[in-house]
Order: C-alpha cells, then structure tokens, then sequence
C-alpha cells in the first residue's frame, strides 16, 4: 500500500513464519519488476526479479508473484529470520520509448522480525 | 572495487552552501545513476549516465543540482545554494547495460541542511 507523510506500511511477523509483502503499480505497460531490501543505514539490495510474461520466479526462500490483471505484485518471504527485518521496496520498469533504465520505486514496507 | 562506493557517508551543511557528493561505480559498469530518499519515501530518480551519451537529467529537482561523471567512471553530484528540503540520502547506483535495470546501490550520502 501506500504510505501517508511518514509513515511506511509496516508488518510484524514472528521469526519462523512466512511474510507476504505486497506492491501495487501503476502502469499496465510496465514490463519488469524488483524487489530490493534496504537495511538502515545501506543502500537498497536486490532480492529478486520478474519480467511480465511469468507470473512467478523463485529464489532462496523468496518468491515474486505478479498479478498483470490488478497490477499487483508481491514478495513472500519463507521462514523469515531477524536478518530479513528491513525496508523493502517494490519497482517498475515502464520499458518504452527508450528509458527502459529508469525504475520507479514504491515507498516501500517496513519488516520487523520479532525473534 | 568491490561496490558502489559513495563519499561521505555524512555531510551536514549550511543553507546556502554548496556541497559535492562522490560516487565510485563497480568497474565495468557503463551505467550509472543518482537516485535522493526523502525520510520515510522511496527513491526519487535524479539523473542517469550511460557511456559517452549525454545524460538524462529529467529527474533534476531544479537548477542547482548537476552532475557529471569524469572518464566514464566516477561521478560528482553538486549541489548549489542548498536548502532544506534538499536534505536527503542521495544513493548512487551502476548497472551494466546489458542488464540496465539491475542497479547496485551504494550505501548513500546522508545530507543535512541547517
């Protein structure tokens, strides 16, 4: 979702469970997408990709799910650890006409991992 | 070098001063991309270097800002007559064209306006 001023969307998971981080996007001509994890006081990280013509792409312990028809896209994070708590932020890539470098981020999700 | 390294890590500043803002890409990398986050915000795109094309600058938020990158590698960032509202984390990133939307962040200048 969205976020208000500043404050992030925030979720509270319990170290072990499975977290769910969700992402709606704007333009339907988008073609690529990615998710990045930024720990307090780095930069943004890269988890995970996916290009509109899959609906799903694993990685270790981390699965993007992309939805063309609601424009959604989600992060599901597998038996999540301390080390997971961080911001993550959801980006597009609106390929045409020739600026297919410019992503446009999301404000992100906070993830705090209770152990 | 190993990252994207960015210097300094912390710089505060006067209204009214200018300031510059270093960025170090991965070798190799023929991209490179300056990026601000405002407290609790995602990223704003600045401006993007790629090899000897001319720069994208549409992301500028005004005329004191400019960049250049020196040799195809390292780049500055300056910022004249700063603000307030200028204070920021501005993130550099590089890529490799062959997979330009794949970008590796530095860990950011956190700028402070007085």
């Amino acid at each position: 979702g969205e976020s208000v001023g500043l404050h992030l969307p925030t979720l509270s998971v319990q170290e072990g469970d499975n977290s769910i981080i969700n992402c709606a996007y704007s333009n339907s001509a988008s073609d690529y997408f990615i998710w990045y994890k930024q720990e307090s006081g780095k930069g943004p990280q890269f988890i995970i990709d996916i290009r509109s013509n899959m609906d799903k792409r694993q990685g270790q312990r981390v699965t993007v799910l992309l939805n063309k028809t609601v424009k959604h896209l989600s992060l599901q994070i597998a038996a999540t650890q301390p080390g997971d708590s961080a911001v993550y932020f959801c980006a597009e890539n609106k390929g045409s006409g020739g600026s297919n470098y410019k992503l446009t981020f999301g404000k992100g999700t906070l993830l705090t991992v209770n152990p | 070098g190993a990252g994207v390294s960015q210097s300094p890590s912390n710089k505060v500043t006067e209204k009214g001063k200018d300031v510059e803002l270093r960025c170090d890409p991965i070798s190799g990398h023929t991209a490179l991309y300056w990026y601000r986050q405002s407290l609790g915000q995602g990223l704003e795109f600045l401006i993007y270097f790629q090899g000897n094309s001319a720069p994208d600058k549409s992301g500028l938020p005004s005329d004191r800002f400019s960049a250049e990158r020196t040799g195809g590698s390292v780049s500055t960032l300056t910022i004249q007559r700063t603000q307030q509202e200028d204070s920021a984390v501005y993130l550099c990133a590089s890529s490799l064209v062959t997979t330009n939307e794949k970008l590796f962040f530095g860990s950011g200048t956190q700028l402070s306006v007085l």
